[in-house]
């Protein structure tokens, strides 16, 4: 069956280190989408693709980056992890918006 | 102003009861209408969605859609244990990008 993975489910880094979550879908989808959850701010949009060598950037997307070398995969790195970054990260992919989003089980990422 | 408001919660309805969970957006220009169920450390499920004024219904959820008043519901009937969870409103904007609300608490008692 398709699916989206994420990966680590659960990390623990140190402040200043680059980090690198992963994300890989087996729909084909061309868009897919970065969240980060936290309390009180719901899912806020880090960045997007809606192809191979798109990337574009979101509402929080400060202290982070993505690139799209392929369809399937689209991982975030975290260029020098801040405590500000612990929070939950959601990979989501869609055929096309008006599809709607399928999410991953999400990372939950600490930074001490 | 965000782009997408619900009210947090927690509601609370009584097992068989029917729940309804609401959000205003700002966007007119808004397109696609979707509802996802998160339960607690889990990611978010789609369940619903709705792209014309008025009603939609999927078993025992109802989407309800208004777009002159820029408002769109979710009514839960039959209330289940099971339906406990948070329910997040997303809507499409012009900028082609989706839009989430903070989500409202649900808690259906036994």
């Amino acid at each position: 069956d398709a699916e989206i993975t994420q990966s680590p489910r659960h990390k623990i880094t140190e402040t200043g280190r680059q980090v690198t979550l992963a994300c890989h879908q087996t729909w084909n989808h061309n868009n897919m989408f970065w969240y980060r959850q936290d309390l009180g701010h719901g899912l806020r949009l880090i960045h997007y693709s809606y192809g191979v060598q798109d990337t574009n950037k979101g509402e929080v997307s400060d202290g982070y980056s993505v690139s799209r070398s392929n369809t399937e995969d689209l991982p975030l790195t975290l260029e020098s992890a801040a405590s500000s970054q612990t929070s939950v990260y959601f990979c989501a992919s869609s055929p096309s918006l008006g599809n709607g989003y399928t999410f991953g089980s999400g990372t939950r990422l600490t930074v001490v | 102003q965000k782009e997408v408001e619900q009210n947090s919660g927690p509601l609370s309805v009584p097992e068989g009861a029917i729940a309804s969970l609401n959000c205003t957006y700002s966007d007119r220009g808004s397109q696609s209408f979707f509802w996802y169920r998160q339960y607690s450390g889990k990611s978010p499920e789609l369940i619903m969605f709705i792209y014309s004024n008025g009603d939609k219904e999927d078993g025992r959820f109802t989407a309800q859609l208004n777009k002159a008043s820029q408002y769109v519901s979710l009514l839960i009937r039959d209330s289940q244990p099971s339906d406990s969870a948070t329910y997040l409103c997303a809507v499409t904007g012009t900028g082609n990008q989706f839009y989430f609300g903070t989500g409202t608490s649900l808690t259906v008692i036994p």
